[in-house]
């Protein structure tokens, strides 16, 4: 079955540090991947995705992600996190065979001036 | 555009009273779905409609029922609330299912007491 894990429940991290947010998921076929965000009050939003291709993909807001398939991995990247990143972030898969997206527990960023 | 819109935004209920969460999408999609979110939990999927005229139960459709009324619409009934049932809902839709980008609406939270 479908899974995704997102390791950290929540992270804290200086303005201007880089990030990573942690994503490993589990299916036998090949996956569709999805990091979405979601800030206070909002639904969420996505930042971006993978399907096939280039496995380092660039997307909103200055994220990117990598998907490394020998280690069902697609962590979500930032060189240099602002304020304004504190949210939570999803990462989600889908497949082919599938009519609808499993999503992570979340991750919660925390951004200290 | 509007994307999609959920109504009402906020919604308290007295435990055994039924309501209708309502969804519109004006994207054209052909599927929809319903989700619930709760600290620590992430996004369950309730109910889904992969195309116009079906709808699957999700994760935890016990206590709800779904209709797609036309392309555009997909309501969340409670029939007899519950105090488990308080959480967010929100409502998504996505052009196919399972491997596109699903786009999200605004939420509503709701209280059972």
């Amino acid at each position: 079955a479908q899974s995704v894990t997102q390791p950290d429940i929540h992270i804290t991290v200086s303005e201007g540090a880089s990030l990573e947010l942690r994503c490993n998921y589990s299916y036998g076929a090949t996956p569709y991947l999805f990091w979405y965000v979601q800030s206070p009050g909002q639904g969420l939003q996505l930042l971006l995705k993978y399907f096939s291709g280039d496995t380092l993909v660039q997307g909103i807001k200055g994220f990117e992600a990598e998907f490394k398939r020998s280690q069902s991995s697609f962590n979500l990247r930032k060189p240099s996190v602002h304020w304004s990143d504190a949210a939570e972030y999803f990462c989600a898969v889908g497949a082919m065979d599938t009519d609808k997206l499993i999503f992570g527990t979340g991750t919660r960023l925390q951004v200290f001036p | 555009n509007a994307g999609v819109t959920q109504t009402p935004k906020f919604q308290v209920l007295k435990t055994g009273q039924s309501m209708t969460l309502q969804c519109a999408q004006d994207m054209n999609h052909n599927s929809m779905y319903w989700y619930r979110q709760d600290p620590g939990m992430g996004l369950r999927l309730i109910y889904y409609s992969a195309s116009e005229g079906t709808t699957d139960k999700g994760e935890v459709p016990n206590g709800y029922n779904v209709s797609r009324l036309n392309k555009r619409e997909f309501s969340l009934r409670l029939e007899s609330a519950a105090p488990s049932q308080t959480s967010v809902y929100f409502c998504a839709s996505s052009e196919f299912p399972g491997t596109d980008t699903q786009y999200f609406g605004p939420g509503t939270r709701l209280t059972v007491l």
